[in-house]
């Protein structure tokens, strides 16, 4: 069965470098996503992606954010310049964009620690 | 704005009994869809169940069924037989019909099952 994937698993970087997180979403699927879970907090939507854009985004997901699909399997998540409160799990999630609105298949996370 | 609540932190349940988690929510919208997420130890998240609000029967999945109750903004989660593999987390979430995709997350009830 198909499944979103995401890399690294874990990564720890220092305050202030940047980050890349990479997810290969589902091959026909046409919506995309990161959430974000900080420890012992519910999770919570970053952004939308589709057709090469944003389509929606949250407060969370300001200047220090971008998205980008660079090929046509990976779907990345840059921070410009980490900050300690942006220690999270980061979920990608991929939807088939037909019926059943709201389906969302989701990846096993990429733990984030900024030190 | 939209919010989930789950009251529930933690429950357990003994093997082959059943277990009902709750989830109630708040929004003036009059069509949406709800889900039970499911989020194994280390794993993603699975989605177990999916309503749509203006369908008055109440979703089914083999052991897992719901009791949705529109006009309290109530949407609980019932496990039958439970089984050992149903230990997780589990999310309820909210997702508005209206010109967006996000789902908007509740806090999340650890289950644990016991043999």
């Amino acid at each position: 069965e198909p499944e979103v994937t995401q890399t690294p698993s874990h990564q720890v970087t220092q305050m202030g470098q940047e980050v890349i997180l990479r997810c290969v979403p589902i091959s026909n699927h046409l919506y995309f996503y990161w959430y974000r879970q900080i420890l012992g907090q519910k999770v919570e939507f970053l952004v939308s992606f589709y057709n090469n854009e944003i389509s929606e985004k949250s407060e969370i997901f300001d200047d220090q954010f971008s998205v980008e699909r660079p090929d046509g399997s990976n779907f990345t998540l840059k921070i410009r310049s980490t900050k300690l409160e942006d220690s999270a799990m980061y979920f990608c999630a991929s939807y088939k964009g037909t019926e059943r609105k709201g389906e969302q298949y989701f990846g096993p996370g990429t733990r984030l620690t900024v030190t | 704005a939209q919010t989930v609540t789950q009251s529930q932190p933690e429950m357990s349940v003994q093997e082959a009994e059943t277990v009902t988690l709750s989830c109630t929510y708040d929004t003036s919208e009059n069509n949406y869809y709800l889900f039970w997420y499911k989020q194994p130890p280390s794993r993603q998240m699975i989605l177990v169940i999916r309503q749509e609000a203006y369908k008055q029967q109440n979703a089914t999945e083999n052991r897992f069924s719901v009791n949705f109750q529109k006009a309290a903004k109530s949407f609980s989660l019932k496990i039958s037989d439970s089984q050992l593999g149903d230990t997780a987390m589990y999310f309820c979430a909210f997702m508005s019909s209206f010109d967006t995709d996000k789902l908007i997350f509740g806090t999340g009830t650890r289950l644990q099952v016991f043999p």
